[in-house]
């Protein structure tokens, strides 16, 4: 079964200081990724995925993201991080190449603080 | 265009009564999904959508959730009677219709959620 792997529940980052987000995942083929992010009172907003190709992707907001097979990771970067990026973030799997159809399997989240 | 919408945003309600969530996709997307976040885990997936017709129930915790989305337009997920253990955020999602591959992906455009607190 597949499954997502955020280690670090909180984390907290100085305003301007560079920022990265662990993600791990467990699925038999070369899955789809994705990050999102949740704002207070807001709903999950995709920020960036990976399907194939280019192993470096770049979202919105000015993250990226890079997927290393070898490590099973798909960890989140930002080089400097803004007071707007506090937030939940979510790592996400997709094993839609079996069925056709979406299903989302979900890390924990991670909650970015930033400090002033 | 309007995004996903979900009502309401917050329910409270005592173990053994009943609660309707709605959501409202986004005009013209075939897929709608469900899924929930018990407090601390992880978002979940309860069922997905294509148009009226349920193509993926196999989240669903047990037979006190039922939903249904009423001429593939917007769905309810009741819950009855509720239990304590069903608190947490419930939310909506959809996403254009079609089968999804590399170069087909549809993104699931999410709503903010209902937060289901059970006493």
């Amino acid at each position: 079964a597949q499954s997502v792997t955020q280690p670090d529940i909180h984390i907290t980052v100085s305003e301007g200081a560079s920022l990265e987000l662990r993600c791990n995942y467990s699925y038999g083929a070369t899955p789809y990724l994705f990050w999102y992010v949740q704002s207070p009172g807001q709903g999950l907003q995709l920020l960036l995925k990976y399907f194939s190709g280019d192993t470096l992707v770049q979202g919105i907001k000015g993250f990226e993201a890079e997927f290393k097979r070898s490590q099973s990771s798909f960890n989140l970067r930002k080089p400097s991080v803004h007071w707007s990026d506090a937030a939940e973030y979510f790592c996400a799997v997709d094993g839609v190449m079996n069925t056709g159809f979406q299903k989302l399997v979900f890390g924990t989240g991670t909650r970015l603080l930033v400090s002033p | 265009e309007a995004g996903v919408t979900q009502f309401p945003s917050h329910s409270v309600i005592e173990k053994g009564q009943t609660v309707t969530l709605r959501c409202d996709p986004i005009s013209g997307h075939d897929n709608l999904y469900w899924y929930r976040r018990v407090m601390g885990k992880e978002i979940k997936f309860l069922l997905h959508f294509v148009k009226e017709s349920k193509q993926d129930e196999s989240g669903m915790p047990n037979n006190r959730f039922l939903a249904e989305r009423t001429g593939g337009t917007y769905s309810t997920l009741k819950v009855q009677p509720a239990e304590l253990e069903d608190s947490g955020v419930y939310f909506c999602a959809s996403s254009q219709g079609g089968l999804a591959g590399p170069s087909s992906y549809n993104e699931q455009f999410f709503g903010p959620g209902t937060r289901l607190t059970v006493l």
